[in-house]
């Protein structure tokens, strides 16, 4: 079965760090380019950044860049987010999601909640 | 900055009626639209790649139309189990953005 499971979430105050990892399974890792997409408590879906099979190329929302770094372990088969200066608006379910080859997101995670509060 | 709008917000239509939702890019993006739906409480699910391409086990009352800044997602008789958001994105290049999303329920 075709499977991302993320995790890492958690309580984390204003200006602080969070690594989110993704393990892939099911499916050849290392032939998919991947993304993280995030979804704010009764918000719509928000693109977040996203990495190239071999890590050569690398974009992000412009809200992300500069704090949020993406990265993946193919022979892992492990997807990162790696996030710092956390503010309120970063409280989000934050999903791992594939892109399918031709570039539509055909796989999505359950997602994995990172709460940002004092 | 690039945008992908989305209307109506929400909607409310009964069983069996034909319900349009509108996705507009504010720059031309091809066909390189996807269309998806997130049921209350579930992750989203890639329902319409290339402006018009069903995905596998969607049923044929969803299509979807459009190209270059102006898509349509239609289904043909709304059933139950389409409540649902229903969000646009372009994915080809980025930023990868959705739109706002579309909130139908059953009047």
């Amino acid at each position: 079965e075709v499977q991302l499971v993320e995790s890492g979430g958690d309580l984390i105050q204003p200006g602080g760090s969070l690594r989110l990892s993704c393990a892939a399974s099911g499916f050849t890792f290392n032939n998919y380019d991947m993304n993280w997409v995030r979804q704010a408590p009764g918000k719509g879906l928000e693109w977040l950044s996203f990495i190239t099979k071999t890590s050569t190329t690398i974009y992000y929302a412009d809200s992300v860049r500069g704090r949020f770094t993406i990265s993946r372990d193919n022979a892992e088969s492990s997807l990162y987010l790696q996030m710092s200066s956390l503010r309120a608006d970063d409280t989000a379910i934050y999903y791992c999601v594939r892109d399918r080859l031709g570039g539509a997101f055909d796989v999505w995670g359950q997602g994995t909640m990172v709460t940002v509060s004092s | 900055d690039f945008q992908m709008t989305q209307s109506p917000s929400s909607l409310s239509a009964s069983v069996g009626d034909r319900v349009t939702i509108t996705c507009r890019a504010s720059q031309d993006i091809s066909k390189y639209l996807a269309w998806y739906q997130q049921k209350p409480g579930k992750v989203p699910k890639l329902l319409i790649s290339a402006a018009s391409t069903l995905q596998s086990g969607v049923p044929s009352r969803f299509s979807g139309s459009g190209s270059g800044t102006d898509f349509t997602l239609t289904i043909s008789s709304l059933q139950p189990e389409d409540v649902a958001t229903y969000s646009c994105q372009r994915y080809l290049e980025a930023p990868k953005t959705f739109g706002g999303g579309t909130k139908v329920d059953i009047k």
